[in-house]
């Protein structure tokens, strides 16, 4: 049982270039969503879906898009790269009742 | 700003002990949940605890939740070197349609062996 997949696991990229983070479940979960992970910081949430066609805006949505076109992808993309989004960043997914499922993360640095 | 904040940031313990982390948090809630993070790794899912209960069990987890004064606390008991993570409290603001779930900055916990 794969659970949430996420790739690459490590990306380095220079500022101003785009790319796009994977991220897909096997469990027909209808909700998907997006976390950034900083020292001291938490996790912070990025963007969500609650199905596909539909995404909303988390705490910290500037410089990133995504899209929802199937249950089960729902990738992250990052149009011009900044140093500050040198991050972790984390796909879950989750159940009806609220309990999210991690994937193992993307580590992002941005030169 | 975050949602929830874990106190104390850091906590170094002995095996054996038990090791006590508290949230606290700012609007009112649908739910708290608890989870851990590995070194390295996604954050596990421990516990949730819905707004209209007091205390949840699972094995060696005890969560308390008190909605008057926005705080809870998780208890581990007979820690083991394995517990050695970062525990993250995530709640589920009411005013977010229950759509958002917001972390915050954890407990790093160390259990010596």
């Amino acid at each position: 049982n794969a659970g949430v997949t996420q790739t690459p696991k490590f990306q380095v990229l220079k500022t101003g270039q785009s790319m796009t983070l994977q991220c897909a479940q096997d469990m027909n979960h209808e909700y998907m969503s997006w976390y950034r992970q900083d020292p001291g910081m938490g996790l912070r949430l990025i963007h969500y879906s609650v199905g596909a066609g539909i995404t909303d805006q988390g705490e910290v949505p500037n410089g990133y898009n995504v899209s929802r076109s199937t249950t089960e992808d729902f990738p992250l993309r990052l149009l011009s790269a900044a140093p500050s989004q040198t991050s972790v960043y984390f796909c879950a997914s989750r159940l009806l009742t609220g309990e999210l499922f991690f994937g193992e993360g993307s580590r992002l640095t941005v030169l | 700003s975050q949602q929830g904040e874990e106190d104390p940031q850091a906590l170094s313990i002995q095996e054996g002990e038990n090791a006590t982390m508290n949230c606290s948090y700012k609007t009112s809630i649908n739910n708290l949940q608890w989870y851990r993070q590995n070194s390295g790794r996604g954050l596990v899912h421990l516990i949730l605890i819905r707004s209209n209960e007091r205390e949840k069990h699972s094995g060696r987890l005890r969560v308390t939740l008190d909605t008057s004064k926005k705080s809870s606390s998780l208890l581990i008991t007979a820690s083991r070197a394995a517990d050695t993570a970062s525990y993250f409290c995530a709640t589920v603001p009411l005013n977010t349609g229950g759509f958002k779930t917001i972390f915050g900055a954890g407990t790093r916990l160390f259990v010596k062996a």
